[in-house]
């Protein structure tokens, strides 16, 4: 089974500073797929960033980039320029792509951001 | 465009009460999910449907009943729930063609409460 561990539960920045948010996790499958979510106030789910396993080259979205270190099985997010929008909480996620039709995510606990004018 | 919509947004009930909620997504997506999320947790799997079949029960109790009329569509049948049924209920669909493009999109969820 696989397992995602955020060992972050809350975390701040100022506003137009950088962040890192941490993700590890653990699975024996070579070829899978990352995601980071976030979810503001509003409690909308919204697709951050995401990675493919096979890829090497660090997934970017404007603001927003990984760390993807796939030997140490570690995933992080880099939020650069912090804006006050980015307050939410951000959920690390793992999908395998050929286990069946479901396509299950495993979760992360969450990291609370909270971005300070 | 990766819309999923869902109806309503906010929903009181009473424990004898029955009442469905709505999810829909026009974007051919051929998978739907139902997920319970309580406040700072992850959301929980419930119910996920693949090609209007139901493909996996994550041993949900009977007072939720999941429906899949359409591909479209996908409905959230409730009777007799408790009042720690109470929390956001998330709707999901992806897009099965293999690769990157089988991300999950997210509804905006129902706030449920139970009485």
């Amino acid at each position: 089974a696989q397992t995602v561990t955020q060992s972050q539960p809350e975390m701040s920045v100022q506003e137009a500073e950088t962040v890192t948010l941490s993700c590890t996790y653990d699975t024996s499958e070579s070829n899978y797929y990352l995601f980071w979510y976030k979810q503001p106030p509003s409690r909308q789910m919204i697709l951050v960033i995401r990675q493919e396993a096979y890829k090497q080259q660090n997934a970017t979205e404007n603001r927003f980039s990984v760390n993807f270190q796939k030997a140490a099985k570690s995933f992080s997010l880099k939020i650069s320029d912090s804006q006050l929008g980015d307050t939410a909480m951000y959920f690390c996620a793992f999908m395998i792509p050929y286990s069946g039709s479901a396509r299950q995510l495993t979760f992360g606990s969450g990291t609370q951001l909270t971005v300070l004018p | 465009d990766t819309e999923v919509t869902q109806t309503p947004k906010h929903l009181v009930m009473g424990m004898t009460n029955k009442k469905s909620l709505k999810c829909e997504q026009h974007m051919g997506h051929r998978a739907m999910y139902w997920y319970k999320q309580k406040a700072k947790k992850p959301p929980e799997l419930m119910f996920v449907y693949s090609y209007e079949k139901l493909s996996i029960n994550e041993s949900v109790p009977s007072r939720f009943s999941p429906e899949c009329p359409n591909s479209s569509l996908l409905n959230l049948h409730l009777h007799a729930l408790q009042p720690e049924d109470s929390a956001l209920y998330l709707c999901a669909s992806r897009l099965i063609a293999g690769g990157p493009r089988e991300t999950q999109y997210f509804g905006p969820g129902t706030r449920l409460l139970v009485l």
